[in-house]
């Protein structure tokens, strides 16, 4: 258990839909980063949270958003939801960065039928 | 355009042998470079990291290698065993706080 937790695991839904990732940081870290890892592709990075604020965007869609809440625990939000959505989703927590890199979750495997 | 490269998709190798991963990266800014090892059905773990101003980073088995002037950084894992075999990302930051971006990843596979 690495203490990044993140649900559901997995998540089938339909295209047009749209579902929220939950992901509960390591206790004291206070960045929150989420990646998404398609087919063949490493992880890209998508949005980056520090103590409830925005910190910085990657490749994040204009369909997809996400927060941080007060209680540090960050939600991704995926709408309209196409196809090539599916993917596995990341998140990851850090308090400190550079070389001491983040704590991963087990991810979220979306799948969009 | 990417800016962490792991060209190789794949590498086996026999246990006891040395293993040797390959990364490539463009953005001269970059200050960190970190390696990651991913099981299936499970997130990336961080296995050893390396800043700009060193050349070498060891860590038991581990080590990875940094040259500057070629944008190149490797790990060697000596000697590997089959408990190595996983995927493998390179990854990069320009200054601390900054997200890291990462590599496509190279399967390694180690056979007993």
């Amino acid at each position: 258990d690495s203490g990044v937790t993140q649900t559901p695991k997995h998540l089938i839904t339909a295209t047009g839909q749209r579902v929220t990732l939950r992901c509960s940081p390591r206790s004291g870290d206070l960045s929150v980063y989420w990646y998404q890892q398609s087919l063949d592709q490493g992880l890209q990075f998508l949005i980056q949270y520090y103590n409830g604020e925005e910190r910085a965007k990657g490749n994040i869609l204009e369909r997809f958003s996400a927060q941080q809440f007060p209680d540090l625990h960050s939600e991704l939000n995926l709408s309209s939801l196409e196809l090539g959505d599916s993917a596995l989703y990341f998140c990851a927590s850090s308090f400190r960065t550079g070389l001491y890199g983040y704590t991963f979750g087990s991810g979220t495997r979306l799948t969009v039928v | 355009d990417q800016q962490v490269k792991q060209n190789s998709p794949s590498l086996s190798v026999q246990e006891g042998r040395i293993s040797i991963l390959n990364c490539d990266y463009t953005n001269s800014m970059f200050d960190y470079f970190l390696w990651y090892k991913k099981y299936p059905a499970e997130g990336p773990t961080f296995l050893i990291s390396i800043s700009s101003i060193k050349d070498k980073n060891e860590d038991g088995r581990f080590t990875v290698f940094l040259n500057k002037s070629a944008k190149h950084l490797s790990l060697h894992i000596v000697p590997s065993q089959p408990g190595d075999s996983a995927v493998y990302f390179c990854a990069a930051s320009d200054q601390a706080g900054t997200a890291l971006i990462f590599g496509k990843g190279t399967t390694l596979s180690v056979s007993s």
